[in-house]
């Protein structure tokens, strides 16, 4: 199947730092990313799609100023957290539409705040 | 908005056959998926409904009634290596055709 690699897997980091996280489909463009976030033992949260060439659509209650999304091109989708916090630890997932029914996930970043 | 249900936890043994539910509400149904995701790692993808009936892909299958707004996966010859969390997950015109949103997710426990 498709493949979208998610980078970095694992990065900690101080509190107020900004961490990027870049989401790429390798084998397939993609011009709709979305980027999901995941605690433990709970499901996928989606917190905004990203559309390649246009401005990202947030769910209500995601700050767009706290979680910056980039879509520059057609495989590359970037989710920067800014002045990231403690309570910003989470496991962060992308996935790429590859066709009209089949989404295929980044592999996830796990942020650690300290 | 769209909510989707699932049961929290299921447990089997080794070989049998296990069903795990989901009922959900969204507008402007487009299509059922599921997902399966090990500890820590991707959500990969198992199948889709877009129509009532069955479909079948190996060991795993999938059900869709639209008009009980229902589905279920189904898993046979149970392996140690099911284990793993199973989501589904539905696009609704409501929240625009693009969006998955997932259900809340069943843990598969498989004993030996």
């Amino acid at each position: 199947g498709a493949v979208v690699s998610q980078h970095p897997s694992w990065v900690i980091c101080k509190s107020g730092t900004s961490v990027k996280i870049e989401c790429r489909s390798l084998d397939f463009q993609a011009t709709t990313m979305f980027w999901y976030r995941q605690f433990p033992k709970q499901s996928l949260m989606l917190m905004a799609t990203s559309n390649e060439g246009s401005k990202a659509t947030y769910e209500q209650g995601v700050e767009k100023d706290k979680f910056l999304i980039n879509h520059a091109s057609l495989t590359l989708s970037t989710l920067t957290v800014t002045s990231a916090h403690p309570e910003d630890s989470s496991f962060y997932i992308c996935s790429a539409r590859e066709s009209e029914n089949i989404q295929y996930f980044g592999a996830g970043t796990r942020l650690s705040v300290l | 908005g769209q909510s989707l249900e699932q049961p929290s936890e299921v447990t089997a043994v080794e070989g049998a056959i296990v069903q795990i539910n989901c009922t959900y509400q969204t507008s402007g149904f487009y299509g059922l998926s599921w997902y399966q995701q090990h500890d820590g790692g991707a959500p990969t993808f198992l199948s889709y409904n877009a129509l009532d009936g069955l479909e079948e892909t190996g060991r795993f299958s999938s059900f869709l009634s639209r008009s009980d707004s229902y589905g279920y996966l189904l898993l046979q010859e149970l392996q140690m290596k099911d284990s793993a969390s199973y989501f589904c997950a539905v696009r609704g015109r409501n929240t625009g055709f693009q969006k998955l949103v997932f259900g809340t997710g069943t843990r598969l426990l498989v004993s030996p």
